[in-house]
Protein backbone atom coordinates (compact mmCIF):
# COMPACT_ATOMS: atom_id res chain seq x y z
CA UNK A 1 0.00 0.00 0.00
CA UNK A 2 1.00 3.45 -0.12
CA UNK A 3 3.17 5.02 2.27
CA UNK A 4 3.62 8.96 3.43
CA UNK A 5 7.62 10.03 4.95
CA UNK A 6 6.57 13.27 6.71
CA UNK A 7 9.40 15.20 8.12
CA UNK A 8 10.67 16.18 10.39
CA UNK A 9 9.68 13.48 13.39
CA UNK A 10 9.44 16.00 15.84
CA UNK A 11 10.50 19.73 16.39
CA UNK A 12 11.16 21.85 19.66
CA UNK A 13 11.09 25.74 18.99
CA UNK A 14 10.59 28.75 20.54
CA UNK A 15 7.23 30.75 20.65
CA UNK A 16 6.71 33.16 17.84
CA UNK A 17 9.09 31.09 15.71
CA UNK A 18 7.60 29.81 12.16
CA UNK A 19 7.37 26.23 11.59
CA UNK A 20 7.89 24.18 8.32
CA UNK A 21 6.71 20.08 7.83
CA UNK A 22 6.71 18.10 4.72
CA UNK A 23 5.52 14.81 3.71
CA UNK A 24 6.74 12.61 0.24
CA UNK A 25 5.11 9.73 -1.12
CA UNK A 26 6.19 7.38 -3.64
CA UNK A 27 2.71 7.06 -5.03
CA UNK A 28 0.66 9.47 -6.24
CA UNK A 29 -2.15 11.13 -4.05
CA UNK A 30 -5.94 12.31 -5.52
CA UNK A 31 -5.59 14.66 -2.29
CA UNK A 32 -3.61 15.92 0.31
CA UNK A 33 -4.84 16.61 4.14
CA UNK A 34 -3.61 18.08 7.39
CA UNK A 35 -4.94 17.33 10.49
CA UNK A 36 -3.92 17.97 14.18
CA UNK A 37 -4.07 15.71 16.98
CA UNK A 38 -4.43 17.30 20.81
CA UNK A 39 -3.94 14.79 23.50
CA UNK A 40 -6.69 12.50 24.16
CA UNK A 41 -8.58 13.82 21.18
CA UNK A 42 -9.62 12.92 17.45
CA UNK A 43 -7.52 14.27 14.88
CA UNK A 44 -8.79 17.41 13.55
CA UNK A 45 -8.80 18.45 9.85
CA UNK A 46 -6.45 21.74 9.49
CA UNK A 47 -6.20 22.06 5.70
CA UNK A 48 -7.79 19.94 2.17
CA UNK A 49 -5.90 20.46 -1.05
CA UNK A 50 -7.25 18.97 -4.26
CA UNK A 51 -5.09 19.71 -7.33
CA UNK A 52 -1.54 19.82 -8.12
CA UNK A 53 0.28 22.76 -7.22
CA UNK A 54 -2.88 24.47 -5.01
CA UNK A 55 -1.37 26.13 -1.85
CA UNK A 56 -4.13 27.40 0.83
CA UNK A 57 -4.25 29.12 3.88
CA UNK A 58 -6.28 28.93 6.97
CA UNK A 59 -5.17 31.84 9.50
CA UNK A 60 -1.89 31.25 10.33
CA UNK A 61 -1.68 28.22 8.44
CA UNK A 62 -0.70 27.41 5.04
CA UNK A 63 -0.18 24.11 2.71
CA UNK A 64 0.73 23.21 -0.61
CA UNK A 65 -0.17 20.28 -2.92
CA UNK A 66 3.23 19.58 -4.30
CA UNK A 67 3.61 19.51 -8.30
CA UNK A 68 4.42 16.21 -8.72
CA UNK A 69 1.26 15.50 -6.79
CA UNK A 70 3.57 13.04 -4.50
CA UNK A 71 4.52 15.78 -1.69
CA UNK A 72 3.13 18.35 0.34
CA UNK A 73 4.13 20.81 3.07
CA UNK A 74 2.32 22.81 5.83
CA UNK A 75 3.92 25.73 7.37
CA UNK A 76 2.74 27.71 10.56
CA UNK A 77 3.67 31.00 11.50
CA UNK A 78 4.38 32.80 14.39
CA UNK A 79 3.64 29.93 16.29
CA UNK A 80 1.56 29.75 19.89
CA UNK A 81 1.69 27.98 22.57
CA UNK A 82 -1.82 26.33 21.39
CA UNK A 83 -0.44 25.35 17.99
CA UNK A 84 1.41 22.28 20.21
CA UNK A 85 0.20 18.80 19.05
CA UNK A 86 1.13 16.71 16.62
CA UNK A 87 0.29 17.40 13.11
CA UNK A 88 -0.43 14.69 10.39
CA UNK A 89 -0.31 15.16 6.91
CA UNK A 90 -2.86 12.27 4.84
CA UNK A 91 -3.40 11.21 1.52
CA UNK A 92 -6.66 10.34 0.03
CA UNK A 93 -5.79 7.30 -2.88
CA UNK A 94 -8.90 6.29 -4.78
CA UNK A 95 -7.75 3.05 -6.67
CA UNK A 96 -9.00 0.65 -4.74
CA UNK A 97 -8.54 -0.84 -1.32
CA UNK A 98 -10.14 0.76 1.58
CA UNK A 99 -10.76 4.16 0.65
CA UNK A 100 -9.17 5.19 3.63
CA UNK A 101 -6.65 8.30 4.28
CA UNK A 102 -2.68 7.65 4.59
CA UNK A 103 -1.68 8.91 7.02
CA UNK A 104 2.53 9.99 7.79
CA UNK A 105 3.57 8.90 11.09
CA UNK A 106 3.48 13.03 12.40
CA UNK A 107 5.21 15.57 13.26
CA UNK A 108 4.87 16.19 17.25
CA UNK A 109 5.39 20.07 17.64
CA UNK A 110 6.53 21.43 21.17
CA UNK A 111 6.62 24.75 21.82
CA UNK A 112 8.70 26.15 24.43
CA UNK A 113 7.51 29.72 25.31
CA UNK B 1 -23.75 19.35 19.14
CA UNK B 2 -20.95 16.35 18.48
CA UNK B 3 -20.03 15.65 14.81
CA UNK B 4 -18.62 12.36 15.46
CA UNK B 5 -18.88 10.34 18.47
CA UNK B 6 -17.73 7.30 20.54
CA UNK B 7 -18.43 5.30 23.18
CA UNK B 8 -17.08 3.93 25.37
CA UNK B 9 -14.00 6.79 25.79
CA UNK B 10 -11.82 3.90 27.73
CA UNK B 11 -12.42 0.47 27.71
CA UNK B 12 -10.32 -2.18 29.58
CA UNK B 13 -11.24 -5.76 29.30
CA UNK B 14 -9.04 -9.03 29.63
CA UNK B 15 -8.03 -11.41 27.13
CA UNK B 16 -10.42 -13.44 24.98
CA UNK B 17 -13.28 -11.49 25.92
CA UNK B 18 -15.52 -9.89 23.12
CA UNK B 19 -16.57 -6.09 23.59
CA UNK B 20 -17.94 -3.48 20.77
CA UNK B 21 -17.03 0.70 20.44
CA UNK B 22 -20.18 2.18 18.85
CA UNK B 23 -19.56 4.91 16.61
CA UNK B 24 -22.37 7.81 15.67
CA UNK B 25 -22.16 10.71 12.98
CA UNK B 26 -25.26 13.79 12.72
CA UNK B 27 -22.88 15.08 9.87
CA UNK B 28 -25.65 13.09 7.32
CA UNK B 29 -22.39 11.58 5.80
CA UNK B 30 -22.87 8.38 3.35
CA UNK B 31 -19.49 6.61 4.34
CA UNK B 32 -18.10 5.86 7.79
CA UNK B 33 -14.52 4.07 8.67
CA UNK B 34 -12.62 3.30 11.76
CA UNK B 35 -9.08 3.72 11.98
CA UNK B 36 -6.82 2.17 14.63
CA UNK B 37 -3.97 4.55 16.50
CA UNK B 38 -0.97 2.33 17.92
CA UNK B 39 1.58 3.05 21.06
CA UNK B 40 3.66 5.43 18.13
CA UNK B 41 0.35 6.90 17.36
CA UNK B 42 0.52 5.72 13.75
CA UNK B 43 -3.07 6.05 12.42
CA UNK B 44 -3.59 2.75 9.81
CA UNK B 45 -7.46 2.35 7.97
CA UNK B 46 -9.38 -0.73 9.18
CA UNK B 47 -12.36 -0.55 7.35
CA UNK B 48 -14.11 1.89 5.54
CA UNK B 49 -18.10 1.15 4.96
CA UNK B 50 -21.28 3.03 3.13
CA UNK B 51 -24.83 1.81 2.43
CA UNK B 52 -24.00 -0.34 -0.29
CA UNK B 53 -20.25 -1.63 0.42
CA UNK B 54 -17.75 -2.67 3.00
CA UNK B 55 -14.27 -2.30 2.39
CA UNK B 56 -12.01 -4.28 4.87
CA UNK B 57 -8.47 -3.63 4.90
CA UNK B 58 -6.59 -6.60 4.05
CA UNK B 59 -4.37 -6.73 7.27
CA UNK B 60 -7.36 -6.17 9.53
CA UNK B 61 -8.09 -10.11 11.70
CA UNK B 62 -11.62 -11.33 10.98
CA UNK B 63 -11.83 -11.27 14.76
CA UNK B 64 -12.87 -7.26 13.91
CA UNK B 65 -16.27 -6.85 12.22
CA UNK B 66 -17.68 -4.14 11.69
CA UNK B 67 -21.34 -3.35 11.88
CA UNK B 68 -23.87 -0.55 10.78
CA UNK B 69 -27.58 -0.98 12.21
CA UNK B 70 -28.42 2.62 9.76
CA UNK B 71 -26.25 4.97 8.08
CA UNK B 72 -25.57 7.25 10.71
CA UNK B 73 -23.94 4.02 12.85
CA UNK B 74 -21.08 1.55 12.32
CA UNK B 75 -19.99 0.04 15.60
CA UNK B 76 -16.77 -2.01 15.51
CA UNK B 77 -16.97 -5.66 16.77
CA UNK B 78 -14.27 -7.63 18.16
CA UNK B 79 -13.88 -11.20 19.14
CA UNK B 80 -11.43 -13.14 21.59
CA UNK B 81 -9.85 -10.01 22.53
CA UNK B 82 -5.36 -9.61 22.37
CA UNK B 83 -3.10 -7.93 24.14
CA UNK B 84 -2.43 -6.56 20.57
CA UNK B 85 -5.38 -4.99 20.05
CA UNK B 86 -4.65 -2.41 22.96
CA UNK B 87 -4.62 0.75 20.74
CA UNK B 88 -7.26 3.48 20.47
CA UNK B 89 -9.17 3.16 17.82
CA UNK B 90 -11.15 5.88 16.17
CA UNK B 91 -14.23 6.25 13.56
CA UNK B 92 -14.64 8.80 10.91
CA UNK B 93 -16.99 10.14 8.45
CA UNK B 94 -17.18 11.58 5.14
CA UNK B 95 -19.19 12.53 2.53
CA UNK B 96 -19.13 11.48 -1.08
CA UNK B 97 -16.70 8.91 -3.40
CA UNK B 98 -13.92 9.28 -3.40
CA UNK B 99 -13.65 10.23 0.84
CA UNK B 100 -12.09 13.76 0.76
CA UNK B 101 -12.45 15.58 3.94
CA UNK B 102 -12.67 12.70 6.68
CA UNK B 103 -13.91 13.85 9.95
CA UNK B 104 -12.67 11.81 13.46
CA UNK B 105 -14.30 11.03 17.07
CA UNK B 106 -12.76 11.50 19.87
CA UNK B 107 -11.61 8.11 19.76
CA UNK B 108 -11.92 5.04 21.98
CA UNK B 109 -8.89 3.64 24.31
CA UNK B 110 -9.07 -0.15 24.14
CA UNK B 111 -6.69 -1.79 27.38
CA UNK B 112 -6.28 -5.36 27.03
CA UNK B 113 -4.76 -6.95 30.04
Amino acid sequence: GQQLNQSPQSMFIQEGEDVSMNCTSSSIFNTWLWYKQDPGEGPVLLIALYKAGELTSNGRLTAQFGITRKDSFLNISASIPSDVGIYFCAGVYSGGGADGLTFGKGTHLIIQP
Amino acid sequence: DTAVSQTPKYLVTQMGNDKSIKCEQNLGHDTMYWYKQDSKKFLKIMFSYNNKELIINETVPNRFSPKSPDKAHLNLHINSLELGDSAVYFCASSQGHPPYEQYFGPGTRLTVT
